[in-house]
């Protein structure tokens, strides 16, 4: 069972910035926090990976506060092409199975 | 370079039926996952490889479900007498020794089941 809780879905505008948060509650010592973007009939996608503090890539960033209880994946400026399911997981350091749960759909309007 | 292939991306079967489905993962990766995704749901993981031998094959569901890697490259995920509860869309993945935490998956196999 998925150990994270995200919101189902989000709509978000062309050019507009999309923070997509998601709960850890129950996050151990060792976990990293992952985020992979799943397109239409595709396979997920990792996008970026943290264990606190923030991390950017040129995908985008991730904001892990230091309690570690939530991570927020921010996506600038985003397009047509943004338009994805977005999954949040946790990842014991050595084990390489990673956890799925529904994600966050996103869906950008022109 | 490539990514990693499934073959077939689509495959309609009945009930009670046998199939193949296979996943031919980035060359030079040891690490190999399968995954099965319904509808609205995430990725659920089935089996693990690293090299030939299944590492860990606590996902699968039942004993009708079985892969094999015996080269340590392609890897068949087999099913024996469908059911309709089967149909999903069956993914696969890779990851190289060095950055195993970085998976790359293949689009998938769309089951159906009649």
């Amino acid at each position: 069972l998925a150990k994270t809780t995200q919101p189902i879905s989000m709509d978000s505008y062309e050019g507009q910035e999309v923070n997509i948060t998601c709960s850890h509650n129950n996050i151990a010592t060792n976990d990293y926090i992952t985020w992979y973007q799943q397109f239409p009939s595709q396979g997920p996608r990792f996008i970026i990976q943290g264990y606190k503090t923030k991390v950017t890539n040129e995908v985008a960033s991730l904001f892990i506060p230091a309690d570690r209880k939530s991570s927020t994946l921010s996506l600038p400026r985003v397009s047509l092409s943004d338009t994805a399911v977005y999954y949040c997981l946790e990842r014991s350091r050595g084990s390489y199975i990673p956890t799925f749960g529904r994600g966050t759909s996103l869906i950008v309007h022109p | 370079g490539a990514g990693v292939s499934q073959t077939p991306s689509n495959k309609v079967t009945e009930k009670g039926k046998y199939v193949e489905l296979r996943c031919d993962p980035i060359s030079g990766h040891t690490a190999l996952y399968w995954y099965r995704q319904s509808l609205g749901q995430g990725p659920e993981f089935l089996i693990y490889f690293q090299g030939t031998g299944a590492a860990d094959d606590s996902g699968l569901p039942n004993d009708r479900f079985f892969a094999v890697r015996p080269e340590g490259s392609v890897s068949t995920l087999k099913i024996q007498r469908t059911e309709r509860g089967d149909s999903a869309v069956y993914l696969c993945a890779s990851s190289s020794r060095a950055q195993q935490d970085t998976q790359y998956f293949g689009p998938g196999t769309r089951l159906t089941v009649l």
